[in-house]
């Protein structure tokens, strides 16, 4: 079972809500992801989480704000949301528990569509 | 510098016929790993093919098989007797080195292709 399953699919949300992106994976992997994809560009990396610590932010800025709460599961707190942060946001995960690191494929949910108005 | 560089905006094929979609990549590590994403239209990024770059031969996933040349530092990717289904994006990523856990992907800017019938 490779599977990771975010919720929702779909998120509309104004620029003063506060909304939650969720993925959940039970694959036993150890680090997780957060990518955001605009329309026909390639996903960009936005959060590694590895063994439930923050290990890399690439300067995302503060409306956006992951929480790994257990090894199985990632959120992504969103807060005062701009209309440029309309977007399709993937959660990956790999197994990253030794051996080469490089063989540590991620593995991608659906996504959720997310649109700011 | 581009360290995934895909050439193709788009590929038009046949139902049935092969079709190569080439990746070069950049790295100075000896380690690295390389990866081939499928994106349809619904979002999902979905895993086909890992080439190591240690791997001896060639790596093969049914229809999928990656033409791995190193010298060149290329990654291409073929898919033999095309269906309508593989009509999406496809992803070339690369992964760098074994010693830190968590690394992200580097994609490239991805090919279309369209089968028709």
């Amino acid at each position: 079972d490779t599977e990771v399953t975010q919720t929702p699919k779909h998120l509309v949300m104004g620029m003063t809500n506060k909304k939650s992106l969720k993925c959940e994976q039970h694959m036993g992997h150890r680090a997780m992801y957060w990518y955001k994809q605009k329309a026909k560009k390639p996903p960009e990396l936005m959060f590694v989480y590895s063994y439930e610590k923050l290990s890399i932010n690439e300067s995302v800025p503060s409306r956006f704000s992951p929480e790994c709460p257990n090894s199985s599961l990632l959120n992504l707190h969103l807060h005062a949301l701009q209309p440029e942060d309309s977007a399709l946001y993937l959660c990956a995960s790999s197994q990253d528990q030794g051996g080469s690191l490089a063989k540590n494929i991620q593995y991608f949910g659906a996504g959720t569509r997310l649109s700011v108005l | 510098a581009q360290k995934i560089t895909q050439t193709q905006p788009g590929m038009f094929v046949q139902e049935k016929e092969a079709v190569t979609l080439d990746c070069t990549y950049d790295t100075s590590d000896p380690s690295y790993g390389l990866f081939w994403y499928k994106q349809p239209s619904s979002g999902e990024m979905i895993f086909l093919i890992y080439q190591g770059s240690y791997d001896q031969q060639n790596a093969t996933e049914g229809r999928y098989s990656l033409n791995f040349q190193k010298a060149r530092k290329s990654a291409n990717l073929v898919i033999s007797a095309s269906q309508l289904g593989d009509s999406a994006m496809y992803f070339c990523a690369m992964r760098e080195g074994e010693r830190q856990a968590g690394t992200a992907l580097i994609f490239g800017k991805g090919t279309t292709l369209s089968v028709s019938s």
